[in-house]
C-alpha cells in the first residue's frame, strides 16, 4: 500500500492556460474525492466518484472544471482557462467505500496561476 | 445545510501541557465526525472518527475526542503535548457530504 499519490506536486501556469492534475488512489478503494484548499482554510469539497461514476459535484465546481475517473482507478482534474482565483492546493482522497467514510489524502498539487 | 466551526484559529501550548481543540457542528441529525491533522508539506492524516456508540473515542498519537450531542461539539484532547504535534488540525463532518472546518494551528513551545 503506497498511499494516495498526486502529480504534479507543483504547477505554475499563466492565466488562460489549461492544466490537468492526476490522482492515483489506494488500490481497491472505490471512492475518490477532490478538494480545493486555500491558505488558512480547510479543504472544500469539489467532487466525488464511486468507481467510475461521478456522483456529486459541488456548486464550487464551475464549468471550467472537469473531472474523470475512466476506469475506476486513477482520476484527473482539468481546469480550463485558468484564473488567478484558481490558485490553491488541490487535494485528492480515496476511501474504501461501502460503509467506510474514512478518507486517505494525497499530498496535494499546488497550483499557482500568474 | 451542514457546517463546522473551529473557534480557535491559533493555539500555543507548552510541551507537556494538556490540549483541547474545539469543534462545533451544525447538522439536522447525528453526523459522522472526524479529526484530521496536516503537517507542513504533508497530506491530511486521520486522527480519529466518531460514527456511533461510545461518545469518547480514541485515536492515534494519544489523541481522543468526545462527542457531546447537546452541545453539537466534538472536541479533541491530548493529555500531554509533544513538540511533534505542532501542525494544523481540522474537524470534519459527514452528513450529506464532507465539510471541513477552517482549522486550528497548534504551536508548541519547548
Amino acid at each position: 500500500d503506497t498511499g494516495v499519490s498526486q502529480n504534479p506536486r507543483h504547477k505554475i501556469t499563466k492565466r488562460g492556460q489549461n492544466v490537468t492534475f492526476r490522482c492515483d488512489p489506494i488500490s481497491e478503494h472505490n471512492r475518490l474525492y477532490w478538494y480545493r484548499q486555500t491558505l488558512g482554510q480547510g479543504p472544500e469539497f469539489l467532487t466525488y466518484f464511486q468507481n467510475e461514476a461521478q456522483l456529486e459535484k459541488s456548486r464550487l465546481l464551475s464549468d471550467r472544471f472537469s473531472a474523470e475517473r475512466p476506469k475506476g482507478s486513477f482520476s484527473t482534474l482539468e481546469i480550463q482557462r485558468t484564473e488567478q482565483g484558481d490558485s490553491a492546493m488541490y487535494l485528492c482522497a480515496s476511501s474504501p467505500g461501502a460503509s467506510s467514510y474514512e478518507q486517505y489524502f494525497g499530498p496535494g498539487t499546488r497550483l499557482t496561476v500568474t | 445545510a451542514q457546517s463546522v466551526t473551529q473557534p480557535d484559529i491559533h493555539i500555543t501550548v507548552s510541551e507537556g501541557a494538556s490540549l483541547e481543540l474545539r469543534c462545533n457542528y451544525s447538522y439536522g441529525a447525528t453526523p459522522y465526525l472526524f479529526w484530521y491533522v496536516q503537517s507542513p508539506g504533508q497530506g491530511l492524516q486521520l486522527l480519529l472518527k466518531y460514527f456511533s456508540g461510545d461518545t469518547l473515542v480514541q485515536g492515534i498519537k494519544g489523541f481522543e475526542a468526545e462527542f457531546k450531542r447537546s452541545q453539537s461539539s466534538f472536541n479533541l484532547r491530548k493529555p500531554s503535548v509533544h513538540w511533534s504535534d505542532a501542525a494544523e488540525y481540522f474537524c470534519a463532518v459527514f452528513g450529506q457530504n464532507f465539510v471541513f472546518g477552517p482549522g486550528t494551528r497548534l504551536s508548541v513551545l519547548p
